[in-house]
């Protein structure tokens, strides 16, 4: 069955570095865009960015622009999400998931990780 | 602020039926398809509704949802405690190039 499996989040200081990983599991990777949303404690959903199934279209949130990097490997089955220049804002539980289709302009996830959990704090 | 306004809370008795509503604009529900997630607390969101009104494979036919104009709607009939949760309405922002949620609507079964 499909799954998504998250890793790589904890707690790091302002101002570095992050990398989640994605790693799916029960279908074709390559044939679906991807998304990664998060959720800060006690708020609700924010779409973070997205990567079409081959990875020739990303689009970022305002709130991450120039900050994070979503990239994909689909020899690995693998999703990443690069972030740098962390604030204490970007606090939340990180989801993976799996655009319905290739991703073409359209946004519904139809499986999601159970999230990872990145704590900015000094 | 959320780009899509959903109200914070709605609330029915047991078996009754409940609609949440989500109001947008032409730049995204107006001409995207929307797609509600359910979302148990503790645990990951779940889609409920993709292309404004289909159900994935396991979804009851208790859930409904449809689009008119900037707004949608989910329907949500027989009431059951588990249906307890929080819901989101989403969708993309043609303006943004982004996707874009709710703020979302906790549900409570009286």
């Amino acid at each position: 069955q499909v799954q998504l499996v998250e890793s790589g989040g904890g707690v790091v200081r302002p101002g570095r570095s992050l990398r989640l990983s994605c790693a799916a599991f029960g279908f074709t990777f390559g044939d679906y865009g991807m998304h990664w949303v998060r959720q800060a404690p006690g708020k609700g959903l924010e779409w973070v960015a997205v990567v079409r199934y081959d990875g020739s279209d990303i689009y970022y949130a305002d709130s991450v622009k120039g900050r994070f990097s979503i990239s994909r490997d689909n020899s690995k089955n693998t999703l990443y999400l690069q972030m740098n220049s962390l604030r204490a804002e970007d606090t939340a539980v990180y989801y993976c998931a799996r655009d319905l289709r290739g991703w073409f302009g359209e946004f519904s996830a139809d499986y999601w990780g159970q999230g990872a959990l990145v704590t900015v704090s000094s | 602020q959320s780009v899509l306004t959903q109200p914070p809370s709605v609330s029915a008795a047991a078996g009754q039926k409940v609609t949440i509503s989500c109001s947008g604009s032409s730049s995204n529900i107006g001409n995207n398809y929307v797609s509600w997630y359910q979302q148990l607390p503790g645990t990951a969101p779940k889609l409920l509704i993709y292309d404004n009104s289909q159900r994935p494979s396991g979804i009851p036919d208790r859930f409904s949802g449809s689009k008119s104009g900037t707004s949608a709607t989910l329907g949500i009939t027989g009431l059951q405690t588990g249906d307890e949760a929080d819901y989101y309405c989403g969708t993309w922002d043609r303006s943004l190039n982004a996707g874009v949620f709710g703020g979302g609507t906790t549900l409570t079964v009286l």
